[in-house]
């Protein structure tokens, strides 16, 4: 069964930094995976999708890589602005025995940038 | 282009009352999904129709009924709420690229 683990589970940094959050999957056998974003009370905004096949996507100040040999992506925040607060969910679609139709979420990262 | 949208917003019901929330795209997708999300527990699938005419149990499917009413519409029923029920319903869709994107949510508390 694929699960999905993010660490940190919080973050809080000051405003400018740059910043990595992780992402792990126990199955390799992936179709894609998927980074939103959540701000309190609301829902998912996609950010990035990054397909099997490829290593990294860009977004704006946004990078995130797809390391799927040994099971990992990182989301890279470049010049962090307190805007960026939000909790940040990777999904993997897929894995051996899963389905293309079915996304495993991680927990999140809280992200806090203050001032 | 409204995306994916919901309804209600938020909703309050007493222990064995039933409803139906609802949820339609306007972005021609294919697959459609409902998901609830818990503190702690993170988002977890309900229900998923791959296409229209077709729908499948996802993780947690006990207590919930489905309909996909057609491409633009998937409806989730809970026939006999319970507190257990008590969450955050998020609908979804995907498209042909294979990204999914989300609807606003329906906060939902069983009594």
């Amino acid at each position: 069964k694929q699960e999905v683990t993010q660490i940190p589970a919080a973050l809080s940094v000051p405003e400018g930094e740059n910043l990595v959050l992780n992402c792990s999957f126990t199955d390799s056998a992936i179709y894609n995976l998927q980074w939103f974003r959540q701000d309190p009370g609301k829902g998912l905004t996609s950010l990035l999708l990054i397909q099997s096949s490829q290593r990294e996507q860009t977004s704006g100040r946004l990078n995130a890589s797809l390391d799927k040999s040994s099971g990992r992506s990182t989301l890279y925040i470049a010049a962090s602005q307190p805007g960026d607060s939000a909790t940040y969910l990777c999904a993997v679609r897929g894995g051996s025995g899963g389905s293309n139709y079915k996304l495993t979420f991680g927990k999140g990262t809280l992200l806090t940038v203050n001032p | 282009n409204a995306g994916v949208t919901q309804t209600p917003k938020f909703q309050v019901l007493k222990t064995g009352q039933s409803m139906t929330l609802q949820c339609a795209q306007d972005m021609n997708h294919n697959s459609m999904y409902w998901y609830r999300q818990d503190p702690g527990m993170g988002l977890r699938l309900i229900y998923y129709s791959a296409s229209e005419g077709t729908t499948d149990k996802g993780e947690v499917p006990n207590g919930y009924n489905v309909s996909r009413l057609n491409k633009r519409e998937f409806s989730l029923r809970l026939e006999s709420a319970a507190p257990s029920q008590t969450s955050v319903y998020f609908c979804a869709s995907r498209d042909l690229s294979r990204e999914q994107y989300f609807g606003p949510g329906t906060r939902l508390t069983v009594t």
